[in-house]
């Protein structure tokens, strides 16, 4: 089976610019979480859907959007680039809502870079 | 800053045991957890423990809580070179829809 996929691996952009990351969950799985992890740091939470729904918001800029596709995968947007979004944007799915954590896989992220 | 605290670097022989502290702010967290993270990669789930238990073990892993203080630590048994990278504590916020909130992490060296 295939684990969580995150696409592109990697993505140079210019300041000001936009950015739309992809996120593929196992098969099966409803939930997607975003996680945002500067260089140095933990990850930080910025969104998660289940059910095509957003459940829950971190602390971001309303720069940052996302949303879940009727197939569970999901978008991360995020708008007018500062050099300060330059991290690695983490994917997490898990199956159902008795789960969000417990059963939570990460995929291997997209490094943004923000020049 | 992070809400959950850990220390930042940790040095062990290969084949001694590695104890990774962490202190969390949520009284009420459901569950507390572990992950490791190599480098270039995603983050990997360990283990993770429910807040009604003092303890877990889990092969070489052996979890201990104590809810009182607010301390989880995380030891690994007989540590391997492949024990090396960066381990988060993170724990599960009431009352918020699937939010961790994770430290900063520790990075363990493990030396021949």
């Amino acid at each position: 089976d295939a684990g969580v996929t995150q696409s592109p691996t990697h993505l140079i952009k210019t300041r000001g610019q936009h950015v739309t990351l992809r996120c593929s969950p196992i098969s099966g799985h409803k939930s997607v979480s975003w996680y945002q992890q500067v260089l140095g740091q933990g990850p930080q939470f910025i969104f998660q859907y289940y059910e095509k729904e957003e459940r829950g918001r971190g602390n971001f800029p309303d720069r940052f959007s996302a949303r879940q596709f009727p197939n569970y995968s999901s978008e991360l947007n995020v708008n007018a680039l500062l050099l300060g979004d330059s991290a690695l944007y983490l994917c997490a799915s898990s199956p159902n809502r008795d789960s969000l954590n417990t059963e939570a896989f990460f995929g291997q992220g997209t490094r943004l870079t923000v020049v | 800053g992070e809400d959950v605290e850990q220390s930042l670097f940790l040095s062990v022989r290969e084949g001694d045991s590695s104890v990774i502290n962490c202190t969390y702010t949520d009284s009420s967290s459901t569950y507390l957890y572990w992950y490791k993270q190599e480098p270039g990669a995603g983050l990997q789930l360990l283990t993770y423990i429910f807040s009604n238990m003092d303890m877990k073990q889990d092969q070489r892993l052996t979890v201990l809580l104590n809810k009182k203080d607010k301390h989880l630590s995380l030891r690994i048994a007989d540590t391997q070179t492949g024990d090396s990278a960066i381990y988060f504590c993170a724990e599960s916020i009431t009352d918020s829809w699937g939010k961790l909130q994770f430290g900063a992490g520790t990075q363990v060296v493990v030396t021949p």
